[in-house]
């Protein structure tokens, strides 16, 4: 079965601290790890992808598929990264849809 | 370009009512998805058209809700007999074809049933 899992549904921050959130999938195959993110009012869109390797925004992820995780990390927050940010997956054995984890809201604190 | 749009963005409905919700692609892209996202949670997958087919529908919850993509392009989710629990934001996306990878969202419509 295909599951992504966020473990922290909030997470807190002071602005210039680093930032990690957490994401865990179970897949049988090689799947396609994201990173989406949805800003106060603004609809999903995409963060980063694995397979891209870039950063964006100074985020960068890392798939480690010994650890079947993908964590999204910042080394230094910023108040404009506040924001719900959701892992997914897509499976490369024809399934064309994003299976996603349920969440995490960052909040960055002045 | 314009990006994906959808149609209205609340919906406040009795239970038992049917209700249409409307996507509109962006053009060019022949891939649409649908997904349900429920208080708390992440987007689920509902149906994904390529053309005007549905190629996968696994993830409609009962025969209450279908969907329909006759030209291709706009497509309608309908909901008949509406639930309680049926209120949830309902978000379209769309992609070239064979790019899941790369989905475009639209800002979803809000259905609360009462």
């Amino acid at each position: 079965a295909q599951r992504v899992t966020q473990p922290e549904k909030l997470l807190s921050v002071f602005k210039g601290a680093p930032v990690e959130l957490k994401c865990n999938y179970s897949y049988s195959g090689s799947p396609e790890l994201f990173w989406y993110v949805q800003y106060s009012r603004q609809r999903l869109q995409l963060l980063l992808r694995h397979i891209s390797r870039e950063s964006i925004k100074g985020f960068t992820a890392d798939l480690n598929k010994g650890e079947t995780s993908f964590h999204l990390k910042k080394p230094f927050a910023q108040e404009e990264d506040s924001a719900m940010y959701y892992c997914a997956l897509v499976g490369f054995q024809g399934a064309q849809k994003l299976v996603f984890g349920q969440g995490t809201r960052l909040t960055i604190n002045p | 370009g314009a990006g994906v749009s959808q149609t209205p963005s609340n919906k406040v409905t009795e239970k038992g009512k049917y209700v249409e919700l409307r996507c509109d692609p962006i053009s060019g892209h022949t891939a649409l998805y649908w997904y349900r996202q429920s208080l708390g949670q992440g987007p689920e997958f509902l149906i994904y058209f390529q053309g005007t087919g549905a190629a996968d529908d696994s993830g409609l919850p009962n025969d209450r809700f279908f969907a329909v993509r006759p030209e291709g392009s706009v497509s309608t989710l309908k909901i008949q007999r509406t639930e309680r629990g049926d209120s949830a934001v309902y978000l379209c996306a769309s992609s070239l074809p064979g790019a899941a990878d790369t989905q475009y969202f639209g800002p979803g419509t809000r259905l609360t049933v009462l």
